[in-house]
């Protein structure tokens, strides 16, 4: 079974550029999640989609990230215009039906901004 | 607003050594609680998941167990292994079963 997949890897960029990160869940799983992990700190989720409707994005900053589900399969996340404060590595994650269950990460894209 | 507190932040312990891993939480209303392993540059990878109305999880060396009217749970790691070395994450989900809740976890170095 193939695991969850990102990209890039590796972005670096200056401030108040925009950047995009890509994430193709594990095939079937209905939840898909992004987290950002500031260096130091546990992951704290920013949306969670169920399939390709938005179920918690209470602490997605709107005003510059936004995501989208394609037809409830993969996933994109973007920063338009990025900060300094956005340095971080981004999750993705996947589970089958929602968030009380084993959830699936992938390798996360580690994102600088300068 | 649950918050998750992992001590200690960092511990390095010789090969062979067993060790205790402590997370605590907030609201002790939760669902679940679970653990995961953290290696450098890599995802995170699910160890344990504790239903609420359990007290433990074994898997391999790796015994979870669950204290929720205290809010608390440890990890515990026998006969460890330099392959052991890696940050461990607690995360807690709360009874509306919304979302995962971090810890900041627990950074463990494993010598030879």
């Amino acid at each position: 079974e193939a695991g969850v997949a990102q990209s890039p890897r590796y972005k670096i960029i200056e401030k108040r550029q925009s950047v995009a990160f890509w994430c193709n869940p594990i095939s079937g799983h209905a939840t898909l999640y992004w987290y950002q992990q500031i260096l130091g700190q546990g992951p704290k989720l920013l949306i969670q989609f169920q399939n390709n409707g938005v179920v918690d994005d209470s602490q997605l900053p709107k005003d510059r990230f936004s995501a989208e589900r394609l037809k409830g399969v993969d996933s994109t996340l973007k920063i338009q215009p990025a900060k300094l404060e956005d340095s971080a590595v981004y999750l993705c994650a996947s589970s089958w039906t929602g968030p009380a269950e084993t959830q699936y990460f992938g390798p996360g894209t580690r994102l600088l901004v300068l | 607003k649950q918050e998750v507190t992992q001590i200690p932040a960092a511990l390095s312990v010789p090969e062979g050594e067993n060790l205790v891993l402590n997370c605590s939480f907030t609201d002790s209303a939760i669902y679940n609680l679970q653990w995961f392993r953290q290696d450098p540059g890599k995802g995170l990878t699910s160890l344990l998941l504790i239903q609420s109305s359990q007290r433990e999880q074994t898997s391999g060396r790796l015994n979870a167990s669950l204290d929720k009217s205290s809010g608390r749970s440890t990890l515990y790691i026998a006969a460890s292994q330099p392959g052991d070395s890696a940050t461990y994450l607690c995360a807690v989900v709360e009874t509306s079963g919304s979302r995962l809740t971090f810890g900041e976890g627990t950074q463990l170095t494993v010598n030879p």
